[in-house]
């Protein structure tokens, strides 16, 4: 299995500009996560869906972030409008939780720029 | 509330050195804990985990960690380092939170290895 990918791996961006990162998890995992990680504030879980679904999205900073999963391989991140705060690295992790709790599958990261 | 600590955000040792690294938990229950490994510009790398049983688990590239309930410690070990474990660490729990299972993650500690 080629892991989780994540596209794009950097990304530059103006202020106030639509950007949409994308993660295709494991084949056969069930679970996916969204995190941002920062110098100041580390590892941030924004969401998580289980079986296509956003079972916690608590951690979503605000209404400019969204995310979907329309189908078992392939979920996307948006930000809309993006702002200069919003630089960080954002990774995307699955799990198959049916074969019990093993951690997760990280994907390498999107390293978003606002500017 | 569950939480991990990470006491050390950086330590520098010589190549050929042992290495520990420290790590603290908060959580009610019998813990799932983990160790991942970041490298520069990429995403986490599974370590080691611990579910039950013997309380010294090996992991990949020559890594251990030992699970100590009466000091809620999880320390990740290696008898000799070398210059390619330059990285950051990362010690999380896995914890049953908000009705599903969550992988709390510490604030990470960074090691620099010296030739």
């Amino acid at each position: 299995d080629a892991g989780v990918i994540q596209s794009p791996r950097h990304e530059v961006t103006e202020m106030g500009q639509e950007v949409t990162l994308r993660c295709k998890p494991i084949s056969g995992h069930n679970s996916l996560f969204w995190y941002r990680q920062t110098m100041m504030r580390g590892l941030e879980l924004l969401i998580y869906f289980n079986n296509n679904v956003p079972i916690d999205d608590s951690g979503m900073p605000e209404d400019r972030f969204s995310a979907k999963m329309p189908n078992a391989s392939f979920s996307t991140l948006k930000i809309q409008p993006s702002e200069p705060r919003d630089s960080a690295v954002y990774f995307c992790a699955s799990t198959d939780t049916t074969q019990g709790y093993y951690g997760y599958t990280f994907g390498s990261g999107t390293r978003l720029t606002v500017v | 509330a569950q939480s991990v600590t990470q006491p050390d955000i950086h330590i520098t040792v010589s190549e050929g050195a042992s290495l520990e690294l420290r790590c603290n938990y908060s959580y009610g229950a019998t813990p799932y804990l983990f160790w991942y490994v970041q490298s520069p510009g990429q995403g986490l790398q599974l370590l080691l985990k611990y579910f039950s049983g013997d309380t010294l688990v090996q992991g990949i590239k020559g890594f251990e960690a030992e699970f100590k309930r009466s000091q809620s410690s999880f320390n990740l070990r290696k008898p000799s380092v070398h210059w390619s474990d330059a990285a950051e660490y990362f010690c999380a729990v896995g914890a049953f939170s908000g009705g599903y299972n969550k992988l709390i993650f510490g604030a990470g500690t960074r090691l620099a290895v010296h030739p």
